[in-house]
């Protein structure tokens, strides 16, 4: 089945404490990009790749990293988490470029002590 | 800075009725504008999207209007129904080298019974 995985699905962790998030898909997609939703804010993108090894920032990069090192992962990775950050991220991944459908995995909701 | 404007952030329609769903924008550069939609515990997933070239675009009961002079888009959904309900997010986005999509902040559609 095509899909965009994330795991975890649900993390409680403390601040400053070094997490990872990580998105795998199995479409063989080029693009790749992690979103950060919240309450009256809509979905902001953080990071997007467009390719192995070809990463930029998205509207909101601050406080996050990313890699992608192969092209079905594309890690989310926070260094020192604060409360901030806690919020609903979602990945996602499409064939090619802007203008293709993106496929949104299931989110993983985080809660930053 | 909001990029794209959403508007109503809920809204209640009874079965059968049209929901409208409005978007701007500001920047002209933007060449590409989805519609999502999104139930509770699940990720976004595209349901149509359009491109400046023209006015109009239906699939099923979905239609998109765009106005490229007033920098506005909308979301009509004929004959709405309860499996309706969810949020909507307009989006807006630009191809060659920037492959980010700005969201605007979502609208909650509740069509009751």
């Amino acid at each position: 089945e095509a899909q965009v995985t994330q795991n975890p699905r649900y993390l409680i962790t403390v601040t400053g404490k070094k997490l990872t998030v990580t998105c795998s898909q199995n479409m063989n997609h080029e693009y790749m990009s992690w979103y950060r939703q919240d309450p009256g804010l809509g979905l902001r993108q953080i990071y997007y790749s467009m390719n192995v090894e070809v990463t930029d920032k998205g509207d909101v990069p601050e406080g996050y990293k990313v890699s992608r090192k192969e092209k079905r992962n594309f890690p989310l990775i926070l260094e020192s988490p604060s409360p901030n950050q806690t919020s609903l991220y979602f990945c996602a991944s499409s064939p090619r470029t802007l203008g293709e459908t993106q496929y949104f995995g299931p989110g993983t909701r985080l809660l930053v002590l | 800075q909001q990029q794209v404007k959403q508007s109503p952030q809920s809204l209640i329609v009874q079965k059968g009725g049209i929901s409208i769903i409005n978007c701007a924008y500001e920047n002209t550069a933007f060449d590409y504008f989805p519609w999502y939609q999104q139930f509770p515990g699940k990720g976004p997933a595209l349901l149509i999207a359009i491109r400046p070239d023209v006015s109009e675009k239906k699939e099923g009961r979905f239609t998109i209007s765009f106005n490229k002079s007033a920098k506005q888009f909308s979301l009509h959904i004929m004959d709405s129904q309860p499996g309706d309900s969810a949020t909507y997010f307009c989006a807006a986005g630009s191809g060659g080298s920037n492959y980010k999509l700005t969201f605007g902040k979502g609208t909650l559609l509740t069509v009751n019974p």
